[in-house]
């Protein structure tokens, strides 16, 4: 399953709100019920750290200005309020129609 | 903490093999399914393979499948990806990545592979 990001690059200024589109090519509901579209932040030279679980839950210890939402084919993750540390490369992840595991092609947030 | 090094990288001539090895710690490893994840100089993730806690499911990703194979030792709390036949293409940064909560919770460092 295809899932396609955008933007690819997302120039924010400081303190203002940013959002991520991910959307795939089929529904992500799986046959349990569960839609497993994780969300990922990845700052240079640094491995992924997962933000965001089955679309909406924030993992421990992620900011709550960090918030995911969609369902079917299309999804959003959204920053409330950009701070420095959030640079870097942002991916979606769909698990649902797996093997294999795909992933979005990224976006780079940066500060302008 | 969840923690995950990986090891085992380094340069390998095309058509070479190489093992990585992931020691899992602070948390139960035996009952965690397990993921090899990858990532090029400068592209995007690429899911590689996995494997259920018990070794009885494991899957790969085309690119990879008859050439790597995946495997665990729960009584050493590592898992390890034997790669063969290696390619240009292979060079990459590894990821091992624990499976939880919808997949891929927790990354380790990673280990950088290159084929030249």
């Amino acid at each position: 399953v295809v899932v396609t990001q955008s933007p690819l690059t997302l120039p924010v200024t400081l303190g203002q709100p940013a959002s991520i589109s991910c959307r795939s090519g089929q529904s992500l509901v799986s046959g349990d019920g569960n839609t497993y579209l994780n969300w990922y932040h990845q700052r240079p030279g640094q491995s992924p750290r997962r933000l965001i679980f089955k679309v909406s839950n924030r993992d421990s210890g992620v900011p709550d200005r960090f918030s995911g939402s969609g369902s079917g084919t299309d999804f959003t993750l959204e920053i409330s309020r950009v701070e420095a540390e959030d640079v870097g490369v942002y991916y979606c992840m769909q698990g649902t129609h797996w093997p294999p595991i795909t992933f979005g092609q990224g976006t780079r947030l940066e500060i302008k | 903490e969840v923690q995950l090094v990986e090891s085992g990288g380094g340069l390998v001539q095309p058509g070479g093999s190489l093992r990585l090895s992931c020691a899992a710690s602070e948390f139960a490893f035996s009952v965690y399914a397990m993921n090899w994840v990858r990532q090029a100089p400068g592209k995007g993730l690429e899911w590689v393979s996995y494997i259920s806690y018990s070794s009885t499911s494991v899957h790969y990703a085309d690119s990879v499948r008859g050439r790597f194979t995946i495997s665990r030792d729960n009584a050493k709390n590592s898992l390890y990806l034997q790669m063969n036949s290696l390619r240009d293409e292979d060079t990459a940064v590894y990821y091992c990545a624990r499976d939880a909560d919808g997949h891929l919770d927790h990354w380790g460092q990673g280990t950088l592979v290159t084929v030249s």
